[in-house]
């Protein structure tokens, strides 16, 4: 199975500051990468993928992220945090998900 | 679009007995995937179905058990309930001719063992 560690449980950011969640996997294959975002007392909803091709991904509410072969890396950014932002993020290569990132906007 | 929908959305059971747990994939997806979410954890895959085969499993025992149907519906069954199983359990469905590169999730079945 694949393995992801998720650098800091927790995370926490100033309102319009740079969010960066680390991410990175163990393979020896790239893999699809994906990052999901949980909020609170909802469903897992689809941030962004990776799957082949262009290494820079952008997904969705402004969030994206880089798949670095050498460095086994897909770090989650977002250039300014909104309060909404404030959520739990899961780094999935395939069906495997990390242990996850909580992520706290500051006003 | 109804989505992925999962039934019940609540379940209670007794340490020992025998649970069984109801996905229905997106329109237009084949693939059906398992996971198990602890409270304050990352969802654990447990296995995924295809063409009602189980094609893919994490590291669940047998205690968990799986059935796809020709209608791509899926069903989770797990014996002999443990404390430990209590948890939120998760459908996602997918697509094969995407490679399965997107996955959308129910909201979940809430399972309590007492």
């Amino acid at each position: 199975a694949q393995s992801v560690t998720q650098l800091g449980s927790h995370v926490s950011v100033s309102e319009g500051a740079l969010v960066l969640l680390r991410c990175n996997y163990s393979s020896s294959v790239p893999p699809y990468l994906f990052w999901y975002v949980q909020y609170p007392n909802q469903g897992l909803q689809l941030l962004l993928k990776y799957t082949t091709g262009a290494t820079l991904v952008k997904g969705i509410n402004g969030f994206e992220a880089e798949f670095k072969k050498s460095e086994t890396s897909f770090h989650l950014t977002k250039p300014s945090a909104h309060m909404s932002d404030a959520a739990e993020y899961f780094c999935v290569p395939r069906f495997y998900f990390g242990t996850g990132t909580s992520l706290t906007v500051i006003p | 679009d109804a989505g992925v929908t999962q039934s019940p959305t609540h379940l209670i059971k007794t340490r020992g007995q025998q649970v069984t747990l109801r996905c229905s994939p997106k329109s237009g997806h084949d693939t059906v995937s398992w996971y198990q979410q602890a409270l304050g954890q990352g969802p654990q895959f447990i296995f995924q179905y295809y063409e009602e085969e189980e094609r893919q499993r994490g590291n669940f025992p047998d205690r968990f058990s799986g059935h796809q149907f020709p209608n791509y519906s899926s069903e989770l069954n797990v014996n002999a309930l443990l404390l430990g199983d209590s948890a939120l359990y998760l459908c996602a469905s997918s697509w094969i001719g995407a490679g399965n590169t997107e996955a959308f999730f129910g909201q979940g079945t809430r399972l309590t063992v007492v």
